[in-house]
């Protein structure tokens, strides 16, 4: 079985610039969320969806946006990058099972760069 | 205040010793979940262990344990005989409210580097 899928693994942007990162849970998998690593934050809750729909979201501005599409692939977005957005960006999707629905599987991340 | 706290930044351990990574934690959700994930310096977060709060024994998977003291609000992950593929960042996490929800707050992590 796959696991989860995050592309591309590296991005450079400039500031002002939009960016889109992917990622593919594993194959049954439901539940997506998105994480965002910074040295100096550490890892930071950016939002979950389930079914396509948004069932959390963590302290992120609006700049910050997500979906999910019915084949559980979720895209996230950053619009008007700001260099405090370079970070590494860490997709996770959960079993539906309740038994282990809590276990939480990570891609690679993407790393951001924003110059 | 903090809902996740590690105050060890950095450890040493000699190869196939035990080690106690720390972890103190801040809810007031009687629901909640706690985990431990290691992240290599691949980048990579790989799940080692889950304790959920009602859970009456402590969580055992392989090398891991987590010494949960629900009293003093503690998850303390135990690796026993450590090995030189141990080195790398630990994080110490939270789930609060329900089950199977995905917003989990992090720990600082400790950067664990394991001596041959």
């Amino acid at each position: 079985k796959a696991g989860v899928t995050q592309t591309p693994r590296y991005l450079i942007k400039t500031r002002g610039q939009q960016v889109t990162l992917s990622c593919s849970p594993i194959s049954g998998h439901r539940s997506v969320s998105w994480y965002q690593q910074t040295p100096g934050q550490g890892l930071q809750f950016l939002f979950e969806y389930f079914s396509e729909t948004q069932r959390n979201k963590g302290n992120f501005p609006g700049r910050f946006s997500g979906r999910q599409f019915s084949n559980s692939r979720s895209e996230m977005n950053v619009s008007t990058l700001e260099l405090g957005d370079s970070a590494l960006y860490l997709c996770a999707s959960s079993s539906p099972d309740r038994a282990t629905n809590e276990k939480l599987f990570f891609g690679s991340g993407t790393q951001l760069s924003v110059l | 205040a903090q809902k996740i706290t590690q105050t060890q930044p950095g450890m040493f351990v000699q190869e196939k010793e035990a080690v106690t990574l720390d972890c103190t934690y801040d809810t007031s959700d009687p629901s909640y979940g706690l985990f431990w994930y290691k992240q290599p310096s691949s980048g990579e977060m790989i799940f080692l262990i889950y304790q959920g709060s009602y859970d009456q024994q402590n969580a055992t998977e392989g090398r891991y344990s987590l010494n949960f003291q629900k009293a003093r609000k503690s998850a303390n992950l135990v690796i026993s005989a450590s090995q030189l593929g141990d080195s790398a960042m630990y994080f110490c996490a939270m789930r609060e409210g329900w089950r199977g929800y995905q917003k989990v707050t992090f720990g600082t992590g400790t950067k664990l580097q394991v001596i041959p």
